[in-house]
């Protein structure tokens, strides 16, 4: 099984408007993390939400989690041209020695100026 | 900010040989991780290191894969001898702890398999 899908896969905005990505997964889970990468360089940590919790801001990021539909949406408010990248979510599992995340595809996100 | 310091950005290598990337996690992390990204696919997991010891692996991480932390700041992964298929984007990866924390990603060693 999949875990740690994104959709959509792309997507287009202009400059100032909002953009939502989601992300679906399959088994239980600590913590769902959301990462950026710019075209071929690496991953930067956006912001954590713990499977107790429903939802948090950071700055022009709100990321939602609903544990009964293992599902998370990352909003980002007023895009802007330097917010095109590909976001990932990425889960870690509960239990024991669950070191390892587990990322989506991504989604790949351009907002146009 | 700190940061996780991955040299080379770029390794060209010839199928068969060994390669070593380099990492320097942040200096009070406990955990490191490495995972890979191949062109266009999802970034996955390798193999995570806790107490001088990996703590899980991948199927991935087979024998030609190896870890070590030689000087108790470098953090170092191995592969014995390259295939065309192990040419990807490679991520260093530290944490705090194994759970409720953020893990900090280097920007990735880009390595080509010819």
């Amino acid at each position: 099984s999949q875990q740690g899908e994104e959709d959509p896969q792309a997507l287009s905005i202009q400059e100032g408007e909002n953009a939502t990505m989601n992300c679906s997964y399959k088994t239980s889970i600590n913590n769902l993390q959301w990462y950026r990468q710019n075209s071929g360089r690496g991953l930067v940590h956006l912001i954590l939400i713990r499977s107790n919790e429903r939802e948090k801001h950071s700055g022009r990021l709100r990321v939602t989690l609903d544990t009964s539909k293992k599902s998370s949406s990352l909003l980002i408010t007023a895009s802007r041209a330097a917010d095109t990248a590909s976001y990932f979510c990425a889960t870690d599992a509960p239990g024991a020695g669950s070191y390892q995340l587990t990322f989506g595809k991504g989604t790949k996100l351009s907002v146009i100026p | 900010e700190p940061e996780v310091t991955q040299t080379p950005s770029h390794q060209v290598t010839q199928m068969g040989q060994e390669v070593i990337l380099r990492c320097v996690p942040i200096s009070n992390h406990l955990y490191f991780y490495w995972y890979r990204q191949i062109l266009g696919q999802k970034v996955e997991f390798l193999v995570s290191f806790y107490n001088n010891e990996i703590s899980e692996k991948s199927e991935i991480f087979d024998d030609q894969f190896s870890v070590e932390r030689p000087d108790g700041s470098n953090f170092t992964l191995k592969i014995r001898s390259t295939k065309l298929e192990d040419s990807a984007m490679y991520f260093c990866a530290s944490s705090e702890g194994n759970s409720f924390m953020r893990c900090t990603f280097g920007s990735g060693t880009r390595l080509t398999v010819v």
